[in-house]
């Protein structure tokens, strides 16, 4: 069975840097595109970034590019969004999900329960 | 970016009533069009891939069509479970945009 669990949700003041981690299980992790959504209290979906199987192709939302990095360890099974210089229109819960194959032409067939970050003074 | 147009955005509909939901992109995106449903406080769920191919354990009532710029998600004959928020999502260029987003409630 499939499973995603992120962590590292937090309160975080405006310009501050918050890293959060998603755990997977159930599927050859390596072998599979990860992405990380965000969605903003009462709000829409937002694709965020996108990251290869191998780690070697990233992409991200004009939004956060500059200030967001993910990553990954193939290692640990372990998903990971590096935010830094953190907004107030970040205040999101980013979920974690799994591509079907390749995110690009693929589509997002599991998705964890999500971690709430608030940035906020 | 691409850009996704949902409509409407709010339905209001009655049990064993048949739903379509539309999704428009702003250039050809072929067939790679996937539809999701979220329920409050949950995760979204994935019910259509590459526009018309139904997810596996999704039931039946539930379809999709279409390609290059224009998508439709069709439910045969709502559930109660059925109420819910609908997204496309195009997987065609990076962002991996999706549309605002159809609520569809109860009449």
């Amino acid at each position: 069975e499939v499973q995603l669990l992120e962590s590292g949700g937090d309160l975080v003041q405006p310009g501050g840097s918050l890293r959060l981690s998603c755990a997977a299980s159930g599927f050859t992790f390596s072998s599979y595109a990860m992405s990380w959504v965000r969605q903003a209290p009462g709000k829409g979906l937002e694709s965020v970034s996108a990251i290869s199987g191998s780690g070697g192709t990233t992409n991200y939302a004009d939004s956060v590019k500059g200030r967001f990095t993910i990553s990954r360890d193939n290692s640990q099974n372990t998903l990971y969004l590096q935010m830094n210089s953190l907004r107030a229109e970040d205040t999101a819960v980013y979920y974690c999900a799994k591509c079907s194959g390749s995110c690009y032409t693929g589509s997002f067939d599991y998705w964890g329960q999500g971690t709430l970050v608030t940035v906020s003074s | 970016d691409i850009q996704m147009t949902q409509s409407p955005s709010s339905l209001s509909a009655s049990v064993g009533d048949r739903v379509t939901i539309t999704c428009r992109a702003s250039q050809s995106i072929s067939s790679y069009l996937n539809w999701y449903q979220q329920k409050p406080g949950k995760a979204p769920k994935l019910l259509i891939y590459a526009a018309s191919s139904l997810q596996s354990g999704v039931p039946s009532r539930f379809s999709g069509s279409g390609s290059g710029t224009d998508f439709t998600l069709t439910i045969s004959s709502l559930q109660p479970e059925d109420f819910a928020t609908y997204y496309c999502q195009q997987s065609y260029g990076s962002p991996y945009t999706f549309g605002q987003g159809t609520k569809l409630e109860i009449k």
